[in-house]
């Protein structure tokens, strides 16, 4: 079946800091794939998502890229901030019939000043 | 705001009772996912329903239930409480095209003492 992996954390870094969280796939066919954000005590965000090979999905200065080759769909930000401490998911969405989000484990991100 | 409601926020209660968590989707939304957010299991696919139908099956307790509404909102009632099943349920919709991005509501936290 369908399944994500991405990288444990936590993840700390400190402000301005370059961010690359690791995510990588497995499925049939051509899945959708997102990055959801969880900022402490709050539920689930999409930040982005891309649902065809070579997209880039982009928002609020995060960018990650489908590529089919590798079966991956990183996670990156040139310049992290405070704001940006939270759990990132990785997850995707299988392309035929009535499909449930895989999630992965999901990365805590712990930007101190 | 994702306009998915959830009710209650915060619940506590006793090992051996029955508790029901209530969702509303997105307007328009005719697809409902419950999701349960533990500590040591991350995100859990529960159980989908969509326009009043059970469409796919996850990692669900026999003890848990759910149905979805002919106004679409749906309910996840959880009985013979243990303290494992202490977590943040979430509930998600999504639109008809079922390869698209999940709108998650707030979740319920329930904790069981």
């Amino acid at each position: 079946g369908n399944s994500v992996t991405q990288m444990e954390g936590p993840v700390t870094l400190s402000e301005e800091a370059f961010l690359t969280i690791n995510c990588t796939y497995t499925a049939t066919g051509y899945p959708s794939l997102f990055w959801y954000v969880q900022y402490p005590g709050e539920g689930l965000q999409l930040l982005l998502k891309a649902t065809k090979a070579d997209d880039k999905g982009s928002n609020k200065g995060f960018e990650a890229t489908y590529r089919k080759e590798t079966t991956s769909f990183h996670l990156e930000k040139g310049s992290v901030q405070v704001s940006d401490s939270a759990v990132y998911f990785c997850a995707l969405r299988g392309d035929t019939g009535f499909q449930k989000l895989v999630f992965g484990t999901g990365t805590r991100l712990l930007v101190s000043p | 705001d994702s306009g998915v409601t959830q009710t209650p926020k915060h619940l506590i209660t006793a090992t051996g009772q029955r508790v029901t968590l209530r969702c509303s989707p997105r307007s328009g939304d005719l697809s409902v996912y419950w999701y349960q957010q533990s500590l040591d299991q991350g995100l859990q696919f529960l159980i989908q329903y969509y326009n009043g139908e059970e469409r796919a099956k996850g990692n669900i307790l026999e003890r848990f239930s759910a149905q979805q509404f002919p106004d679409l909102h749906s309910e996840l009632n959880l009985s013979s409480l243990e303290l494992g099943d202490s977590a943040l349920y979430f509930c998600a919709s999504g639109p008809s095209r079922e390869t698209g991005e999940l709108f998650f509501g707030e979740g319920s936290r329930l904790t069981v003492l």
